[in-house]
């Protein structure tokens, strides 16, 4: 069964703690990324990655580092330098860099 | 810099009314365009998308939407609308010369009335 799996579903997060969230797809794909999402509002990308072991910045890295060792997955680290990191955190995939497609998503809540 | 507006917050429609979501996109050459559904608390789900070709394009669950260059715009259109398409329903814009990064716009959430 191909798609893009991210864990926890829930996350909390301490004061001053850095947290991970992982992304994993068995879809074959080059491509992946990294949005968040506040209520009320679309998407918005931290850091994509074309191929494995090299990524960029999206609009809104500050706070937020990730990693691409293998190409199935692509975890991103919420660290404390991110002051306001509640939000819906979706992970996605792509072919060709052409249709990307969506994760379940990860809620992160501060304690 | 690429930009996509969804001028419409929130719709409420009746079920079996027809439905029609508007966007609107700010891109210097040709976009990739697409439409995605996302239900509470879940992913974004591909209803359709616009590469090239027929600008009238058909998607996933009676959907169809229609790239108009000359207004850049690219409506989502549904002639009869079920209750499990309320949801929030987002236009996104792709820039082909940056590894289709997608600029999303802010969300239409739709309501439908029994």
């Amino acid at each position: 069964d191909g798609g893009i799996t991210q864990s926890p579903k829930y996350l909390f997060r301490k004061e001053g703690q850095n947290v991970t969230l992982s992304c994993e797809q068995n879809l074959n794909h080059d491509a992946m990324y990294w949005y968040r999402q506040d209520p009320g509002q679309g998407l918005r990308l931290i850091y994509y990655s074309q191929i494995v072991n090299d990524f960029q910045k999206g609009d809104i890295a500050e706070g937020y580092s990730v990693s691409r060792e293998k190409k199935e997955s692509f975890p991103l680290t919420v660290t404390s330098a991110q002051k306001n990191p509640t939000a819906f955190y979706l992970c996605a995939s792509s072919r060709n860099q052409e249709t990307q497609y969506f994760g379940p998503g990860t809620r992160l809540l501060v304690l | 810099a690429q930009s996509v507006t969804q001028p419409d917050i929130h719709i409420t429609v009746s079920e079996g009314a027809s439905l029609e979501l508007r966007c609107n996109y700010s891109y210097g050459a040709t976009p990739y365009l697409f439409w995605y559904v996302q239900s509470p608390g879940q992913g974004l789900q591909l209803l359709l998308k616009y590469f090239s070709g027929d600008t009238l394009v058909q998607g996933i669950k009676g959907f169809e939407a229609e790239f108009k260059r000359s207004q850049s715009s690219f409506n989502l259109r549904k002639p009869s609308v079920h209750w499990s398409d309320a949801a929030e329903y987002f236009c996104a814009v792709g820039a082909r010369a940056a590894g289709n990064k997608l600029t999303f716009g802010g969300g239409t959430r739709v309501l439908v009335k029994p």
